[in-house]
């Protein structure tokens, strides 16, 4: 099984700012997903990170608010960008190696105040 | 519009009954079932899956059930230990993206 390694684990930021987060995996994968938890929530996939192209975007979430950079098969960031209150959510990193089973990272509690 | 839906948002049971988790999903398309376990400050961690080929998966305590006709999937688990307190996620994958339900926070009572 893969190991994932987030970070930060959690932080608290002032809103305009932005914070990104970065995910390690200690092998190489195919697939790198994020995901966020609003409070209350499911799980929802923001983005699939690609190796050496732009990431793949799912509905309602953007590369300006959400940039990810993908530069080898063993790590990813997603940037959130000129936060809001409304941004405060669980951010998780996920990979999907051999199979269909997903790894997760212990995930980034963001805040914005 | 919500592809994977888990309709109860808690359950509570006491120590050594069973423990029935449901999710419905609409996506026909959907082609492997999986069951997440989440523990506060923790990311989730996978617990069981189970392929649409199948109808049933065992895994120790745990068995997860395919209703394909009806969009159905269940997880049991037996006996319940107050260990598995936690928010358990059903997932949905198609073309390898997970598509998760709200969650179901299982309490297990000494």
């Amino acid at each position: 099984s893969a190991v994932i390694s987030q970070k930060p684990s959690r932080d608290i930021c002032q809103r305009g700012t932005s914070l990104t987060i970065q995910c390690q995996v200690d092998s190489q994968v195919t697939m790198m997903f994020w995901y966020r938890q609003q409070p209350g929530q499911s799980l929802t996939l923001i983005a699939t990170a690609n190796q050496g192209s732009e990431a793949t975007y799912e509905s309602g979430f953007v590369i300006d608010k959400f940039p990810i950079s993908r530069p080898n098969l063993t790590f990813s960031t997603l940037t959130v960008s000129n936060m809001s209150p409304e941004d405060s959510s669980i951010y998780l990193c996920s990979v999907l190696d051999v199979g269909t089973e997903a790894f997760f990272g212990q995930g980034t509690r963001l805040t914005v105040v | 519009d919500q592809q994977v839906k888990q309709n109860s948002p808690s359950l509570s049971v006491q120590e050594g009954r069973i423990s029935i988790l449901n999710c419905d999903y609409t996506n026909s398309m959907f082609d492997y079932f999986l069951w997440y376990k989440k523990y506060p400050a923790e990311g989730p961690t996978f617990l069981i899956s189970i392929s649409s080929i199948k109808d049933k998966n065992e895994d120790g305590r745990f068995t997860v059930f395919l209703n394909k006709s009806a969009k159905h999937l269940s997880l049991h688990i037996v006996p319940s230990q107050p260990g598995d307190s936690a928010v358990y996620f059903c997932g949905s994958t198609s073309y390898g993206k997970l598509t998760f339900g709200q969650g179901t926070i299982l309490t297990v009572h000494p």
